[in-house]
């Protein structure tokens, strides 16, 4: 079945990086955008951005453009994303999610199980 | 960027009662429009896209309708396991953004 497993919780200091990892299986890896979402407690979704495992072209949302890097190796089926410069408010769940296109119109699925990642001094 | 408004925030509501969640964009989004359900410390799963696709493997009691600006997701007779948070998410725009959730609550 089509999967996404993430790696596990983090724990990091202000201004430190963090790098989230998202393993695809059940499907053809570079076939599908891979999407980034994050969740603060209790609060809702918010999109980071999108990369393209194929081509590696990426898009960002505005919020954390020059803040966030998306990345992926196509040899073991896996997409990264890099936060850096990291704040108490960047504590959250952060998913990862498999883009789906028909006839033009985007989702999300599956998603990840989530990592949380949370900024600590 | 394209805002997304749900109503209610909350709902309380009983086994066996139709539900219905409203979602408003701020600008027409045709039938770019997806749901999602998630259970507390969950992803989020997909129910409906394109407005009023139901996802495989989706109970028929979900169903969703709209175009434009106004969409609504309906559940028609609620189970136990239907107490859940809802969000719409926009994908008329490549900067897809999400309501901000329905929380739905048994009474």
């Amino acid at each position: 079945q089509v999967q996404l497993v993430q790696s596990g919780a983090e724990v990091k200091k202000p201004g430190a990086s963090v790098k989230v990892s998202c393993k695809a299986s059940g499907y053809t890896f570079t076939s599908y955008d891979i999407n980034w979402v994050r969740q603060a407690t209790g609060q809702g979704l918010e999109w980071m951005g999108w990369m393209n495992p194929n081509s590696g072209n990426t898009g960002y949302a505005q919020k954390f453009q020059g803040r966030v890097t998306m990345t992926r190796n196509t040899s073991i089926s896996t997409a990264y994303m890099e936060l850096s410069s990291l704040r108490s408010e960047d504590t959250a769940v952060y998913y990862c999610a498999k883009g789906v296109t028909l006839r033009g119109v985007d989702w999300f699925d599956p998603w990840g199980q989530g990592t949380l990642v949370t900024v600590s001094s | 960027d394209i805002q997304m408004t749900q109503s209610p925030s909350s709902l309380s509501a009983s086994v066996g009662d139709r539900v219905t969640i409203t979602c408003r964009a701020s600008q027409s989004i045709s039938s770019y429009l997806n749901w999602y359900q998630q259970k507390p410390g969950k992803a989020p799963k997909l129910l409906i896209y394109a407005a009023s696709s139901l996802q495989s493997g989706v109970p028929s009691r979900f169903s969703g309708s709209g175009s434009g600006t106004d969409f609504t997701l309906t559940i028609s007779s609620l189970q136990p396991e239907d107490f859940a948070t809802y969000y719409c998410q926009q994908s008329y725009s490549t900067r897809t953004t999400f309501g901000q959730g329905t929380k739905l609550e048994i009474k």
